[in-house]
């Protein structure tokens, strides 16, 4: 069975400071890989995908992801962060063809939070 | 560019009653996308649909379904509604089935 898990449900970490959203995924198919940002009443914010080419992709606000295939991983980390990137992050896994058709799975999220 | 609109923002409801969700998608994107995120659930797949037709459909029960119209909207329906389909409904579009999904703020649904 296909699905995605985000390991860490709560992130604390304080202004400034590096940090990684890990996100683990199972797939026996080909997939796509995205990190999206979620503020309080909105929707969600592409922050970055993988498609194919280079494992790291570098997306907004000084995101950046790296697909390890062997590892079925793709986490998300930022060198520095901010106040303004306490919000609520979602790995995202599209697995392509096979019986069941494209199929979508987000992971169940990432509260980060920065702390002053 | 105007982003996915959905429509209305809030919908409360009773068990038993129907509800019906509106998207619009972000121009020149022919496929939509149903979720519904529920607390503490993450997003699950409701619905795809791509050029009218309903491509795929996650594990739901067929009282959610849906359609979409020739100017690629699209509307979600919930019959019979229950107290656990209480959740924030959010819909995507793209311009391609595996091109990054743009989402729109959600309709919140209550279910009195």
């Amino acid at each position: 069975a296909q699905s995605v898990t985000q390991l860490d449900s709560q992130v604390p970490v304080f202004e400034e400071a590096p940090v990684e959203l890990r996100c683990n995924y199972s797939s026996s198919v080909s997939v796509y890989l995205f990190w999206y940002v979620q503020y309080p009443n909105q929707g969600l914010q592409l922050l970055l995908k993988y498609l194919s080419g280079s494992t790291l992709v570098k997306g907004i606000n000084g995101f950046e992801a790296e697909f390890n295939k062997s590892q079925t991983s793709f986490h998300l980390r930022k060198p520095s962060v901010h106040i303004s990137d306490t919000a609520e992050y979602f790995c995202a896994v599209i697995t392509l063809g096979g019986n069941t058709g494209n199929q979508f799975y987000f992971g169940t999220g990432t509260s980060l939070t920065v702390i002053p | 560019e105007a982003g996915v609109t959905q429509s209305p923002t809030h919908l409360i409801k009773t068990r038993g009653q129907h509800a019906t969700l509106r998207c619009s998608p972000i121009s020149g994107h022919t496929s939509v996308y149903w979720y519904q995120q529920a607390l503490g659930l993450g997003l699950q797949f409701l619905l795809w649909y791509d050029e009218g037709e309903e491509r795929n459909r996650g594990n739901f029960p067929p009282r959610f379904s849906g359609r979409q119209f020739p100017n690629y909207s699209s509307e979600l329906n919930v019959n019979a509604l229950e107290l656990e389909d209480s959740a924030l409904y959010l819909c995507a579009s793209s311009q391609g089935a595996v091109q990054p999904q743009h989402f729109g703020d959600g309709t919140r649904l209550s279910i009195l």
